[in-house]
């Protein structure tokens, strides 16, 4: 049960698009549809963004896109907006029928 | 509006065992698996533990099988988490989540704030 790869750090100026990328295997990430990402602002709860690779829960913002090509899926953030800084987490199912989040990376708007 | 309530944190003993207790309200308890999800000071966060609706599929992290116990009481719309031979590794802050899926072990849609746990001697 090896974390998911993500890089640390992402940033980007308002309004431009920033893309985090979550790297797995064919028993996770390449294996299944069921990846998810996780908003992180310091010292609250986790908030779900994007669930089965691309899909937005009511009230998450467009801006919001996942997608999936093999073992990585991506979390794109376009029109970056001061708000949007936080942790951010992937999430997959693995062919144990656990979970495993990835290692986080911190968007930080410039 | 769902609300998710942890309970049951403190301090600990290397050791020893203590039980997290999730209450769950503002949705269909039995209609959803739960999960345990964990985050140590300053780092990031680790699935747990997760349970189906009616207990029949269960999963934990290789850190925790063995010594950690997940169930559930849907006549209480309740989720536990049986803690025992705690280590200084396991000093986290402990989440209760709500999966989107009944069966299937998929995402957590829905997080309570958390309880922390802290073994130290």
């Amino acid at each position: 049960q090896s974390a998911l790869t993500q890089p640390a750090s992402v940033s980007g100026s308002p309004g431009q698009s920033i893309t985090i990328s979550c790297t797995g295997t064919s028993s996770d990430v390449g294996g299944y549809n069921y990846v998810s990402w996780y908003q992180q602002h310091p010292g609250k709860a986790p908030k779900l963004m994007i669930y089965d690779v691309s899909n937005r829960p009511s009230g998450v913002s467009n801006r919001f896109s996942g997608s999936k090509s093999g073992n990585t899926a991506s979390l794109t953030i376009s029109g970056l907006q001061a708000e949007d800084e936080a942790d951010y987490y992937c999430s997959s199912y693995t062919s144990s029928s656990t979970l495993v989040f990835g290692t986080g990376t911190k968007v930080t708007v410039l | 509006e769902v609300q998710l309530v942890e309970s049951g944190g403190g301090l600990v003993q290397p050791g020893r065992s203590l039980r997290l207790s999730c209450a769950a309200s503002g949705f269909t308890f039995d209609d959803y698996a739960m999960h345990w999800v964990r985050q140590a000071p300053g780092k990031g966060l680790e699935w747990v533990s997760g349970i189906s609706w009616n207990s029949g599929s269960i999963g934990y992290a290789d850190s925790v099988k063995g010594r950690f116990t997940i169930s559930r009481d849907n006549a209480k719309n309740s989720l536990y988490l049986q803690m025992n031979s705690l280590r200084a590794e396991d000093t986290a802050l402990y989440y209760c989540a709500k999966d989107r899926h009944y069966g299937d072990l998929t995402s957590f849609d829905y997080w309570g704030q958390g309880t922390l746990v802290t073994v130290s001697s």
